[in-house]
C-alpha cells in the first residue's frame, strides 16, 4: 500500500538554525497538509497547499514557517529560526480529493521528531 | 470554530473484552466529517474508521465501530474483541466539508492500554 513517507526521523538542531523537513506525499494525492505534535499534547494543524499554493494555515505557522513543492515529489517545511518551542513531531500528510461529499482520509507519514538544542 | 473534545485521557480494557471511547465535537456546520485515527507507539497515525455527517447509519470496519448522533454532537468509537495490537492513542478528529478548510481537528486523544 502507498505510503506517506518523512524524512529525516529524528532532526536534532540548534536554536536560531534553520530546519528543513522532507516529505513524499502519496503520488496521485492532491492536498498536502502539516501538522505537529508537541510531546503529550493534541496534533495540531500548520498549513495546507493544494496547487501550488497554500490553501489554509493556522496562528501556529507565522513568518518563520514556509512550504514549498520543489519538484513533483517533494513537499517540504521549512522553519526559519528554530526556537526552543518549536521542538515537536511534525506530521505530513495527503490526500487524493476532497470538497462536497468527499471523505477521503489524510494519509500520514510517520512523522519527523524535531528537538530544537 | 470547531472543537473536539475526548474526556478520557486513559482507559483500559481486558483483552478480548469490548471498549467504547467518547468524543464529542462542537461545531455550527451541518456538514462535515468525522475520523478516528490510531497512533501505536510506532507513532504513524493510521486511520480506523470514518463517518459522514449526511449518513445516518453508523460506520463499522471490521471490530470497530462507532455510535454517531449527530443532534447530541457525539462520535463515540467502540472496540469489540479487543486485541494487543489495539494498544495506542486514538485521537478523534473533524473535518469541514467546505472546500478551502479541509484541515482536521483534533481531540487531546485516548490512550489505551490492553490487559493480557
Amino acid at each position: 500500500e502507498p505510503e506517506v513517507t518523512q524524512t529525516p526521523s529524528h532532526q536534532v538542531t540548534q536554536m536560531g538554525q534553520e530546519v528543513i523537513l522532507r516529505c513524499v506525499p502519496i503520488s496521485n494525492h492532491l492536498y498536502f497538509y502539516w501538522y505537529r505534535q508537541i510531546l503529550g499534547q493534541k496534533v495540531e494543524f500548520l498549513v495546507s497547499f493544494y496547487n501550488n499554493e497554500i490553501s489554509e494555515k493556522s496562528e501556529i505557522f507565522d513568518d518563520q514557517f514556509s512550504v514549498e513543492r520543489p519538484d513533483g515529489s517533494n513537499f517540504t517545511l521549512k522553519i526559519r529560526s528554530t526556537k526552543l518551542e518549536d521542538s515537536a513531531m511534525y506530521f505530513c500528510a495527503s490526500s487524493e480529493i476532497l470538497g462536497m461529499h468527499s471523505n477521503q482520509p489524510q494519509h500520514f507519514g510517520d512523522g519527523t521528531r524535531l528537538s530544537i538544542l | 470554530a470547531q472543537t473536539v473534545t475526548q474526556s478520557q485521557p486513559e482507559m483500559s480494557v481486558q483483552e478480548a473484552e469490548t471498549v467504547t471511547l467518547s468524543c464529542t465535537y462542537d461545531t455550527s456546520e451541518s456538514d462535515y466529517y468525522l475520523f478516528w485515527y490510531k497512533q501505536p507507539p510506532s507513532r504513524q497515525m493510521i486511520l480506523v474508521i470514518r463517518q459522514e455527517a449526511y449518513k445516518q447509519q453508523n460506520a463499522t470496519e471490521n471490530r470497530f465501530s462507532v455510535n454517531f448522533q449527530k443532534a447530541a454532537k457525539s462520535f463515540s468509537l467502540k472496540i469489540s474483541d479487543s486485541q494487543l495490537g489495539d494498544a495506542a492513542m486514538y485521537f478523534c478528529a473533524y473535518r469541514s466539508a467546505l472546500k478551502g478548510n479541509e484541515k482536521l481537528t483534533f481531540g487531546t486523544g485516548t490512550r489505551l492500554t490492553i490487559i493480557p
